[in-house]
């Protein structure tokens, strides 16, 4: 069946590093890819997206391709800071309309 | 729209007692879905409903799990009866023509059985 991975965290950068947390997905077909994101005590929010290979999603600086020759989906950014200390997730939608996700990745920002 | 609305925030309740959780969707979304959250198995996918009827409920961990949606701004999920293993992190999310468009996801509910 689908599946996502996500690389395991917990990830500490300090502040305006680059960041980089990899996804790689198993799927028949053409999945859509997102990447949301958890602060805490709250929801997920969607972060970016993308539903067809080579389509860059793109949202608050972050921003993941859809390669598809790789199955991956990586999330980066080139500058961090403090607020996006948050739990990651990967996530991708195939034929069914439900949400795959990964494990999460906690971030973790230092000044 | 004040987003998708779950409650209660937080549950605390003995082995063996019935819990309701309740999800009040966004106005218009056709696709409801409840997930639950744990440290050691991610989301889960419990299951999904397209229009108030239930299309996969393969993640219902056990026959203790039910679910209902009577309308298309209400929809609870119950555990009768409950045990220490259910605590977890409950999210409910709604859609509008399923996950290609975004998923908006509720701030969950936090339950404790102890």
């Amino acid at each position: 069946g689908d599946s996502v991975t996500q690389m395991e965290g917990p990830v500490t950068l300090s502040e305006e590093a680059f960041l980089t947390i990899n996804c790689t997905y198993t799927a028949t077909g053409y999945p859509s890819l997102f990447w949301y994101v958890q602060y805490p005590g709250e929801g997920l929010q969607l972060l970016l997206k993308a539903t067809k290979a080579d389509d860059k999603g793109s949202n608050k600086g972050f921003e993941a391709t859809y390669r598809k020759e790789t199955t991956s989906f990586h999330l980066e950014k080139g500058s961090v800071q403090v607020s996006d200390s948050a739990v990651y997730f990967c996530a991708l939608a195939n034929s069914g309309y439900a949400l795959n996700f990964g494990k999460g990745t906690s971030l973790l920002v230092t000044p | 729209d004040a987003g998708v609305i779950q409650s209660p925030r937080h549950e605390v309740t003995e082995m063996g007692q019935e819990v309701t959780l309740r999800c009040k969707p966004i106005s218009g979304h056709d696709y409801l879905f409840w997930y639950r959250q744990t440290m050691m198995r991610g989301l889960e996918l419990l299951i999904y409903f397209n229009n108030n009827v239930p299309i996969d409920d393969s993640g219902m961990p056990e026959d203790r799990f039910s679910a209902k949606m009577p309308n298309a701004s209400f929809s609870t999920l119950k555990i009768q009866p409950s045990e220490p293993r259910d605590s977890a992190v409950y999210f409910c999310a709604s859609s509008f023509q399923g996950v290609n468009t975004e998923a908006f996801f509720g701030q969950g509910t936090r339950l404790t059985v102890v």
